[in-house]
């Protein structure tokens, strides 16, 4: 129950088109669901986060869509660049009334963006 | 910017060794983590503390431990090194999730890793 579930594993976009990333979780307590982006040699870094309460989150080209009664979110990289070519990871938490509210990560997207 | 430091990069220790990796952060954050980086394992929790001297176990706490002496520093304790240790170690912090300043959601900020190789 406490799994969240990403795919896939690796991913090849041509420039300019959208890239999709799709998580799955199981815990109804979640209630926080941020995306990392991991460059090589780097650790990851927050990309994007959104709450439950919200379908749809956007910056820029990057956007969060939540579906709560399905328990699923995805990330979509519009106009994808090659410099976008990364390991991508969701994850989950639950903020109050948790564990502190340590983060439930996926096992990570490869996705390269071929000029 | 939050920096999370992990002051060895990469490492190559024998079998049997005791290795330290250690970890600094110059944010106040309360808790601090280590997280183990393996291909299409994503990342995996290792141990974690919310306050100085104290941790609590994560998804994979064999053959680890850790110490956390002062609040801006975390340590990753591999008593007796093996093989199959061999992977990348990610630190990171974040605040408590009752602290004043929580207001944007639980980020965590994570060092560049360490490559730890054992043979």
């Amino acid at each position: 129950q406490q799994q969240v579930k990403q795919s896939p594993q690796s991913l090849i976009v041509q420039k300019g088109g959208i890239s999709i990333i799709n998580c799955a979780y199981e815990n109804t307590a979640f209630d926080y669901f941020p995306w990392y982006q991991q460059f090589p040699g780097k650790g990851p870094a927050l990309l994007i986060a959104i709450r439950p309460d919200v379908s749809e989150k956007k910056e820029g080209r990057f956007t969060i869509s939540f579906n709560k009664s399905a328990k699923q979110f995805s990330l979509h990289i519009m106009d994808s660049q090659p410099g976008d070519s990364a390991t991508y990871f969701c994850a989950a938490s639950q903020e109050y009334g948790g564990s502190q509210g340590n983060l439930i990560f996926g096992k990570g997207t490869k996705l390269s963006v071929k000029p | 910017d939050v920096k999370v430091t992990q002051s060895s990069r990469y490492l190559v220790k024998r079998t049997g060794e005791k290795v330290f990796l250690e970890c600094v952060q110059d944010m106040d954050h309360e808790n601090m983590f280590w997280y183990r980086q393996d291909p299409g394992l994503g990342l995996r929790l290792i141990y974690f503390s919310y306050d100085v001297k104290m941790k609590e176990k994560g998804d994979i706490p064999e053959g680890y431990s850790v110490s956390r002496e002062k609040k801006e520093r975390f340590s990753l304790i591999l008593e007796s090194a093996s093989t199959n240790q061999t992977s990348m170690y990610l630190c990171a912090s974040s605040l408590n999730v009752n602290s004043v300043e929580y207001l944007s959601g639980n980020t965590i900020y994570f060092g560049e890793g360490s490559w730890l190789t054992v043979v």
